[in-house]
């Protein structure tokens, strides 16, 4: 079945860094992937979606990529910043006949200052 | 403010107590959805409302109930829970084609925190 795979290990970067985060996913290629930023104690919010048919998406300093010949999506923040730290999560829809979305486990950013 | 509202925030409950976390949503959704956050590990998708209807029932145990009087509202009924069952529960919302698979962005609640004893 699909998995999706995010590192679990915290990231730690220095302020004004480029961090980049990824996602991996096995089996088939989703129709499109988003992202979300999870603070502690509160929900997830959206942050970026980016279809298949699209090599990379731009929102401010972030930018998503996607590979489906890799399976793997790539979130960088430029000219980080310690607002930035907090967990980000992938999701996408694990086969066609699922009707929500399944998460990766995320990735912890902390920006030093 | 996410437009999706969840009470209480904090809840303690012993095994034998039946409570309930709501959910409300002032987007104009139609379509809700529970999520269980354990400490770490991933979201785990538990229900699915689509037009107040369930579509999607994620294996959650039958002490788990939802129930969704209306598309503006979801409620998750607690009964003779388990303390492994303590997590964060989320609640979220999303616009969606009928019939359909999710392909819009989901808004969350800042989430109940849910500790059993």
């Amino acid at each position: 079945s699909q998995k999706i795979e995010q590192n679990s290990e915290a990231l730690n970067i220095q302020e004004g860094k480029t961090a980049t985060l990824t996602c991996n996913y096995t089996n088939y290629s989703p129709a499109y992937l988003q992202w979300y930023r999870q603070d502690p104690g509160r929900g997830p919010v959206f942050l970026l979606l980016i279809r298949e048919n699209e090599k990379e998406k731009r929102k401010e300093r972030l930018k998503v990529t996607f590979d489906t010949t890799l399976k793997q999506s790539l979130f960088h923040i430029t000219a980080s910043q310690p607002a930035d730290s907090a967990t980000y999560l992938c999701a996408l829809l694990m086969d066609t006949g699922r009707r929500a979305l399944t998460f990766g486990s995320g990735t912890r950013l902390q920006v030093q200052p | 403010e996410t437009g999706v509202t969840q009470t209480p925030r904090h809840l303690v409950m012993g095994m034998t107590n039946k409570k309930s976390l709501k959910c409300e949503q002032h987007l104009g959704h139609n379509a809700m959805y529970w999520y269980k956050q354990s400490a770490k590990k991933p979201l785990e998708l538990m229900f699915v409302y689509s037009l107040e209807e369930r579509v999607e029932n994620n294996s959650v145990p039958s002490r788990f109930s939802p129930e969704c009087p209306n598309s503006s509202h979801l409620f998750l009924h607690l009964h003779t829970l388990q303390p492994e069952d303590s997590a964060l529960y989320l609640c979220a919302s999303s616009s969606r084609a009928s019939g359909g698979p999710n392909t819009g962005e989901l808004f969350f609640g800042e989430g109940s925190r849910l500790t059993v004893l």
